[in-house]
């Protein structure tokens, strides 16, 4: 079956990077899009971007308030998807989810997430 | 940005009464295909979020038909029909019309 498996949480200081996996089983990364959404401690779901499915590209769509700070890549050799995070900031804490969401973009009603990953920005 | 607006922002049920929960956007989910956007999630205490219901008012694989949505173009409601221990947890709305995708701020449902 499809599963998400994220890697561990991270610890960064401010204006550190920081580089989330997520390792795909049950389906190739390059049948479906695979989207990041954060959550901060206590707060609701935010949308990162997403990395589109085409084996060939990987074009992403990023959200505008990460542009020029979030890279969103994969490697599809070994299905693992990565999501990079630059500059932190104290209120980039958050835990970090990779996920295959439904959408205007898939005919077929998708919904996969990953078990999260706490990323916590602290001097 | 699609604005969604959910409300209230915490619901106190006892067991067994029914509980609803509304999701405004800010323009209409209404797709060229003919389909609408909208979607409810639940997030239980320290997992990630689940679907419920796709496209306003089907159920996702496995969710109990407690469980119903309706609405359409900007005003949607989910309904739970007798509220056990189990449903407690965030309810978040999510648009995927258009990019950004975004959620609404969520409804923390918790039992009396």
């Amino acid at each position: 079956q499809v599963q998400l498996v994220q890697s561990g949480a991270e610890v960064k200081k401010p204006g550190d990077s920081v580089k989330v996996s997520c390792k795909a089983s049950g389906y190739t990364l390059t049948g479906y899009y695979l989207h990041w959404v954060r959550q901060a401690p206590g707060q609701g779901l935010e949308w990162m971007g997403w990395i589109n499915p085409n084996p060939n590209s990987g074009v992403t769509n990023y959200a505008q308030k990460f542009q020029g700070r979030v890279t969103m890549t994969r490697d599809t050799s070994i299905r693992t998807a990565y999501m990079e995070l630059t500059s932190l900031r104290s209120d980039d804490t958050a835990v970090y989810y990779c996920a295959r969401l439904p959408g205007f973009w898939i005919v077929v009603v998708d919904d996969y997430w990953g078990q999260g990953t706490l990323v916590t920005v602290s001097s | 940005d699609i604005v969604m607006t959910q409300t209230p922002f915490s619901l106190s049920v006892t067991p067994g009464q029914p509980a609803s929960i509304s999701c405004k956007s800010s323009q209409s989910l209404l797709h060229s295909d003919g389909k609408t956007y909208l979607y409810w999630y639940l997030q239980k205490p320290g997992q990630s979020p689940q679907l419920l219901i796709y496209e306003v008012s089907n159920r996702f694989s496995g969710v109990s038909d407690k469980f119903s949505g309706s609405g359409s173009g900007t005003d949607f409601t989910l309904k739970i029909s007798r509220v056990e221990a189990e449903d407690v947890g965030v309810y978040y709305c999510m648009q995927s019309v258009q990019l950004p995708l975004t959620f609404g701020g969520g409804t923390k449902v918790e039992i009396k």
